[in-house]
């Protein structure tokens, strides 16, 4: 079946921490896999996309087909970067996955 | 400007009482897709549509018809509205070229109510 998980509902950090936001996918083929990130009072937008494999606003994410993960990295959080992200997958058949979503809350 | 238009952006309704949230798309865009938002379950697929007149089940299609006429329009229907399908409702759309959907641009969402 395919699913994403993304185990943590709230990650509260300081201003200047790391942060890692956990996904975990289960999928029986060539995934390919997405971070989309809804800020207050806007629309979901993408954030990065594992092709790409690029840094967008410092984040960065690779993924690990061996863990079947693709966790969304940031080296120094910073406050506007508090929002709701969600990891997702895209099947071959159309079908796009998001997981349950990450409240990252950064704090001062 | 490129975007994806749904209407209504709120309504409350009561039980039963047929509805249309309509979703609109100008960027001559293949691929359409419904979502509903709640909190601790995510975004979860109602249905999607790779083209006119092709449409699929997401993950909880139940309660819902949609429509496929057009390439740049994509009405979500509920028929007998129900309480339990009080939720925040996104459509979004993108560019299919096979093998997957591609990046999609959501509109900003429909909040509904039903009583």
């Amino acid at each position: 079946a395919q699913r994403v998980t993304q185990p943590e509902k709230l990650l509260s950090v300081f201003k200047g921490a790391p942060v890692e936001l956990k996904c975990n996918y289960s999928y029986s083929g060539s995934p390919e896999l997405f971070w989309y990130v809804q800020y207050s009072r806007q629309r979901l937008q993408l954030l990065l996309r594992h092709i790409s494999r690029e840094s967008i606003k410092g984040f960065t994410a690779d993924l690990n087909k061996g863990e079947t993960s693709f966790h969304l990295k940031k080296p120094f959080a910073q406050e506007e970067d508090s929002a709701m992200y969600y990891c997702a997958l895209s099947s071959n058949t159309g079908k796009l996955i998001f997981g349950q979503g990450t409240t990252l809350q950064v704090k001062p | 400007e490129a975007q994806v238009t749904q209407n209504p952006r709120y309504l409350i309704t009561v039980t039963g009482k047929k509805l249309t949230v309509t979703c609109s798309q100008n960027m001559n865009h293949e691929y359409m897709s419904w979502y509903r938002q709640d909190p601790g379950l995510g975004l979860r697929q109602i249905y999607y549509s790779m083209n006119v007149e092709v449409t699929d089940k997401g993950d909880v299609p139940e309660g819902y018809k949609v429509s496929r006429k057009e390439k740049r329009n994509f009405p979500l229907i509920l028929e007998s509205p129900s309480p339990n399908q009080t939720s925040l409702y996104f459509c979004a759309s993108t560019p299919f070229r096979g093998g997957g959907a591609n990046v999609l641009t959501f509109g900003a969402g429909s909040r509904l109510t039903v009583l």
